[in-house]
């Protein structure tokens, strides 16, 4: 079964700082990994999405970085703002599931101004 | 913008009702799939729609039922209501080519307060 776990659970930074979040999974054998952003009370909104044959993707000041073998992916959010507080989740495709993430329970950021 | 629309945005029920929750998917998405996400935890996998069939089924009974129409829209109904189903239940669309997924895009949810 795969488990997907984000660290930290919170994390609260001063503006302008970089920072990088975490997730790891149990299961190397994934399709695609997705990172999403979740505003209070909102859907998620999607930021990259990273192939299993793909090292990682870039958009902007965000880059998600992928290690399929050591199960381990990484968000990077350069030159943080008070805008991009919100919770950030992580979540695993598997070929053979269709539309089935696996979702950790993501990393709740506040940037201060 | 996404394009996943949902409906209600939020309601309220008593145990032991029922509740459909409607979604439209993004145009010229095949593959709809639904999740519950409970207050500070992470999405759980409900189930997808692939061409109007149930095409994949997390950990949930056999109360939680679907619908997927001819234009990709999808129905979600819950029997039989209990405390605990309360949470935001979140659709998703994405284009299926099977047995290959791609990108989710999902909606704003459909918040379920169950008394």
């Amino acid at each position: 079964k795969q488990e997907v776990t984000q660290i930290p659970a919170a994390l609260s930074v001063p503006e302008g700082e970089n920072l990088v979040l975490n997730c790891s999974f149990t299961d190397s054998a994934i399709y695609n990994l997705q990172w999403f952003r979740q505003d209070p009370g909102k859907g998620l909104t999607s930021l990259l999405l990273i192939q299993s044959s793909q090292r990682e993707q870039t958009s902007g000041r965000l880059n998600a970085s992928l290690d399929k073998s050591s199960g381990r992916s990484t968000l990077y959010i350069a030159a943080s703002q008070p805008g991009d507080s919100a919770t950030y989740l992580c979540a695993v495709g598997r070929e053979t599931s269709g539309s089935r993430l696996t979702f950790g329970e993501g990393t709740q950021l506040t940037v201060n101004p | 913008e996404t394009g996943v629309t949902q409906s209600p945005t939020h309601l309220i029920k008593t145990r032991g009702q029922q509740v459909t929750l409607r979604c439209s998917s993004q145009s010229g998405h095949n593959t709809v799939s639904w999740y519950q996400q409970a207050l500070g935890q992470g999405p759980q996998f409900i189930f997808q729609y692939y061409r109007e069939e149930e095409n994949g089924r997390g950990n949930f009974p056999p109360r939680f039922s679907g619908l997927q129409f001819p234009n990709y829209s999808s129905e979600l109904n819950v029997n039989a209501l209990e405390l605990d189903d309360s949470a935001l239940y979140l659709c998703a669309s994405s284009l299926h080519s099977h047995p290959r997924t791609g990108e989710l895009f999902f909606g704003e949810g459909s918040r379920l307060t169950v008394l």
